[in-house]
């Protein structure tokens, strides 16, 4: 079955740690997406790549960190500086083509100890 | 800049009810209108696109049509089951500038009572 493998499901972050959520994708897509997603505020994008090897800040990228070292592959790193990382996180994936339909995983809940 | 907004929610409805989620856009170019939903739990799922003016969009009974003179998108519904219970999420896709960023609108959660 193809589609978009987040783990862990829960996660939990102690003070002045980093942590590192897994995403995976057979899908053979191109682009891939991580998304933050709290009450009331929808989605807001935090790092897309379009390529291997290749990443790009979004809206609120600050305090993360993320790798492009395979076209499956595209962990999120929540880093310390990340002073409120209390959130569902989403990652998604995309083909190339005219029109952005994203396919997303299952998400990852992460919450501070 | 693109923007997307939604009626607030939460929206609570009886069984076989019509359900109408209002949605509306901003966009710099020519974007194309989703809707997502989210099940409790889960991610998102496409629930249905249109990619031009004019052009309706619809799966599992549900429905969109893309009107560029009022900038709109609702998602309409003829009747409503339980098991539509979940999280709507209207977005947009502009493909200007060469990147197609994806807006998402902040969510209409829908509950359907039996």
């Amino acid at each position: 079955d193809g589609g978009i493998t987040q783990s862990p499901k829960y996660l939990f972050r102690k003070e002045g740690q980093n942590v590192t959520l897994s995403c995976e994708q057979n899908l053979n897509h191109d682009a891939m997406y991580w998304y933050r997603q709290d009450p009331g505020q929808g989605l807001r994008l935090i790092y897309y790549s379009q390529i291997v090897n290749d990443f790009q800040k979004g809206d609120i990228a600050e305090g993360y960190s993320v790798s492009r070292e395979k076209k499956e592959s595209f962990p999120l790193t929540v880093t310390s500086a990340q002073k409120n990382p209390t959130a569902f996180y989403l990652c998604a994936s995309s083909p190339t083509g005219s029109v952005n339909i994203q396919y997303f995983g299952a998400g990852t809940r992460l919450s501070v100890l | 800049g693109n923007s997307v907004t939604q009626m607030e929610g939460p929206v609570t409805l009886s069984e076989e009810a019509f359900l109408t989620i209002n949605c509306t856009y901003t966009a710099t170019g020519y974007p194309s209108l989703f809707w997502y939903v989210q099940y409790p739990g889960e991610g998102l799922q496409l629930l249905l696109k249109a990619t031009k003016a004019d052009d309706k969009g619809s799966n599992k009974g549900f429905e969109a049509t893309y009107r560029k003179e009022t900038t709109s998108f609702h998602l309409e519904k003829g009747s409503v089951q339980v098991s539509d219970s979940a999280v709507y999420f209207c977005a947009l896709s502009d493909p200007a500038g060469g990147y197609q960023k994806v807006t998402f609108g902040t969510g209409t959660k829908l509950q359907v009572i039996p």
